[in-house]
């Protein structure tokens, strides 16, 4: 079935530069993504979320890209710290109807470390 | 204001033996849900409910039970524990299923010998 998967499973920076995770879907039916981060130990944290009808939202530190046209979503992570380290999951779900509608797909996740 | 709340944080159990997981929040949250997740597979949807008295399966229902007699509970029961039920369980909420953003547990570490 469909999924969402990500590129790279590891991303190692040091601290201070900028992070990119990336991320792509195949259900071209997704309306709405989310980023999620999970340390060692604990459950997945909300970050960001966007919805198909923007490419582009921005919160603390943190930006989400979305192209509808290459079904691609990227996380950006600025100034990336120690505590940033973690793995970061994407997720998505479908439009309203249909029997998926609310529910998110999650993709296996990458490994952000970062460096002092 | 706890958020959503787990219990046990470990458990180990013999093949065969039945328990329940809890999981309580109190955001008054409507859609609760219960996830499993091992290496190399993602997150994957058990279980989950829209409301008090409404429960629905997931993509990986098989060999769990659930109820929602309220709106702060949502218990996972393990019938009869096989090794292939060795995960980490989340349990998550959302104010409603259009909101979509869950705030998640801390989780169960589950063993079955």
């Amino acid at each position: 079935g469909e999924s969402v998967g990500l590129h790279l499973p590891t991303l190692s920076v040091q601290e201070g530069d900028n992070s990119i995770i990336n991320c792509a879907y195949s259900n071209s039916a997704s309306d709405y993504f989310i980023w999620y981060k999970q340390e060692s130990g604990k459950g997945p944290q909300f970050i960001i979320d966007i919805r198909s009808n923007m490419d582009k939202r921005q919160g603390q530190r943190v930006t989400v890209l979305l192209n509808k046209t290459v079904k691609h979503l990227s996380l950006q992570i600025a100034a990336t710290q120690p505590g940033d380290s973690a793995v970061y999951f994407c997720a998505d779900s479908p439009r309203a109807g249909g029997t998926s509608y609310g529910k998110l797909t999650f993709g296996q996740g990458t490994i952000l470390t970062v460096h002092p | 204001n706890a958020g959503v709340t787990q219990t046990p944080k470990f458990q180990v159990l013999k093949t065969g033996q039945s328990m329940t997981l809890q999981c309580a929040q109190d955001m008054n949250h409507e859609y609760m849900s219960w996830y499993r997740q091992d290496p190399g597979m993602g997150l994957r949807l058990i279980h989950y409910s829209v409301g008090a008295g409404i429960t629905d399966q997931g993509e990986v229902p098989n060999g769990y039970n659930v109820s929602r007699s309220t709106t702060e509970d949502f218990p996972l029961r393990l019938l009869s524990a096989a090794p292939s039920q060795t995960s980490v369980y989340f349990c998550a909420s959302s104010y409603n299923i259009v909101q979509e953003k869950l705030f998640f547990g801390s989780g169960t570490q589950l063993s079955v010998l």
